[in-house]
């Protein structure tokens, strides 16, 4: 069965600490990564899609990165309001009908 | 330029009650996902909807819980005679006609249902 594993599962950085979110993968063909962000109380927010290994995609302070077992979210010189919950998804070739959600990571940025 | 909207907020029902949750999804799509997501955990699939048509209820328990999308309206998820269990946040997702590269799925804010 297609699987995610996110690690680790807290992280806590100070303000401008770099570092970076690991999400591992199974799956029968990937059709697609996907890189969500959650605060308390409130739906995924997206981030990212990501299609095929060696693919980038950036936004502001972060970056995802894929490879074909596994995907990365690094995050440049972070601060308090990147806090959150990072939740990675899976989505395959064979049955694109569901999303697989990781347990998520989640990130807490101090001042 | 509205979002997915899922409504109520907040649920709260007693044993043996039943607990309706709704979902709009956002303008243009119409694929739906209903996920379930428990306290520290990851979302959970339930099921994928198209207009008038379930495609996949896998993620869905098989008594209790069913799920619609009319033609016109909402998609709901119904859960019949809840239990203690069945308190967790409900997502909704939608997503534009898949085929595309473009499955991407955007959430709702969510329901949160407590059962007594």
């Amino acid at each position: 069965e297609d699987q995610v594993t996110q690690s680790p599962e807290a992280l806590r950085l100070q303000e401008g600490e770099s570092s970076s979110l690991n999400c591992s993968y199974t799956v029968s063909g990937l059709r697609g990564l996907f890189w969500y962000r959650q605060d308390p109380g409130k739906g995924p927010e997206f981030l990212f899609t990501l299609y095929s290994a060696g693919e980038e995609k950036e936004k502001e302070r972060l970056k995802a990165t894929l490879t074909k077992k596994e995907s990365f979210l690094h995050i440049t010189a972070p601060k308090p309001e990147d806090s959150a919950t990072y939740l990675c998804a899976v989505q395959g070739s064979y049955n694109f009908n569901k999303f697989y959600f990781g347990s998520g990571t989640k990130l807490n940025v101090k001042p | 330029n509205a979002g997915v909207m899922q409504n109520p907020r907040h649920l709260v029902r007693r044993r043996g009650q039943e607990a309706r949750l709704r979902c709009s999804p956002m303008k243009g799509h119409s694929h739906v996902y209903w996920y379930r997501q428990l306290p520290e955990e990851g979302l959970k699939f339930m099921v994928y909807l198209q207009k008038e048509n379930i495609i996949d209820e896998s993620g869905m328990p098989k008594e209790r819980f069913s799920a619609e999308f009319p033609k016109e309206g909402p998609s709901i998820l119904r859960i019949q005679q809840v239990v203690r269990g069945d308190s967790a946040a409900y997502f909704c997702a939608s997503s534009p006609q898949s085929g595309l590269r473009t499955d991407t799925q955007y959430f709702g804010p969510g329901t949160r249902l407590t059962v007594l």
